[in-house]
C-alpha cells in the first residue's frame, strides 16, 4: 500500500520562500498527490494536485504565491513571499483505489 | 459555490452509537465520490471511509471496518456515517469531504466541511 511521509516541521521568515516535500513510497512514483492546508482551529483547504511530471492544479481561489513541484518519488509545495497566515499545518494526500492515504502532516512556521 | 456542512457530533459513552450528516450544496453529490476524514486531538488526519458516485461501492479504514457505515441520500444531496460501538479512540473531529472525481478516476480531495466533533467518554 503507498506510503506518503513528511517532515514534521518547517519554519521560514516572514516575506522568505519555503519548499515542503512530500515523500511516495518505493514503487510508487507515478503517483500524484494532493496538498491540503490547516490553518489553526480551522478544518483543512485543499491546495492543490501535484502530478508525477511536476504540473500541478490549484484549487479555487489559491494564490500564485502557492505552486507545486516534482522530482522523483518527492513532489513538493513551495510558497512565495510569506505571510503570517501561511503559518498553518500542511497534509500531503494520495490515493489508490477504494482508499486515501496521508501524510502526518508538516507544520510551518513563520 | 460549494459548502459542506456536517451534523451530529457530540458526547456518546464508550460502546453507544451516532450518526453524522453532510449536507452538500453547490453541486450534485450524486456525480462525485464522497468521504469522511477525522482528526483525534493534537494529531494528523485520518482517512475514514468513502461511499463512491455509484451509490454501491463503499470503503474504510480498518480501524472502524465493521463498526462505521457510510452512506448518501442523492435525493437529499446528503451523505452519512453510522458510527456503532464507539471506542474513546474514536474521539475526534469528522470532517466530509468531496472527491475532485469518481470511481477509479477519484482523486484528490477538494473540498472540505468545517467539521463536527465527536468525544467518546470510557
Amino acid at each position: 500500500q503507498v506510503v506518503v511521509t513528511q517532515s514534521p516541521s518547517a519554519s521560514a521568515s516572514l516575506g522568505a520562500s519555503v519548499k515542503l516535500t512530500c515523500t511516495l513510497s518505493s514503487g510508487h512514483i507515478s503517483y500524484a498527490i494532493a496538498w491540503h492546508q490547516q490553518q489553526p482551529e480551522k478544518g483543512p483547504r485543499f491546495l492543490m494536485k501535484v502530478n508525477r511530471d511536476g504540473t500541478y492544479n490549484k484549487g479555487d481561489g489559491i494564490p500564485e504565491r502557492f505552486s507545486g513541484s516534482s522530482s522523483g518519488t518527492e513532489r513538493h509545495l513551495t510558497i512565495s513571499s510569506l505571510r503570517s497566515e501561511d503559518e498553518a499545518d500542511y497534509y500531503c494526500q494520495t490515493w489508490d483505489t477504494g482508499i486515501r492515504v496521508f501524510g502526518g502532516g508538516t507544520k510551518l512556521t513563520v | 459555490q460549494v459548502q459542506l456542512v456536517e451534523s451530529g457530533g457530540g458526547v456518546v459513552q464508550s460502546g453507544r452509537s451516532l450518526r453524522l450528516s453532510c449536507a452538500a450544496s453547490g453541486f450534485s453529490l450524486s456525480n462525485y465520490d464522497m468521504h469522511w476524514v477525522r482528526q483525534a486531538p493534537g494529531r494528523g488526519l485520518e482517512w475514514v471511509a468513502v461511499t463512491w458516485q455509484d451509490g454501491t461501492t463503499k470503503y474504510s479504514a480498518d480501524s472502524v471496518m465493521g463498526r462505521f457505515t457510510i452512506s448518501r441520500d442523492s435525493s437529499r444531496n446528503a451523505m452519512y456515517l453510522q458510527m456503532n460501538s464507539l471506542r474513546p479512540e474514536d474521539t475526534a473531529i469528522y470532517y466530509c469531504a468531496k472527491d475532485s472525481g469518481r470511481g477509479d478516476y477519484g482523486g484528490p480531495l477538494d473540498h472540505w466541511g468545517q467539521g463536527t466533533p465527536v468525544t467518546v467518554s470510557s
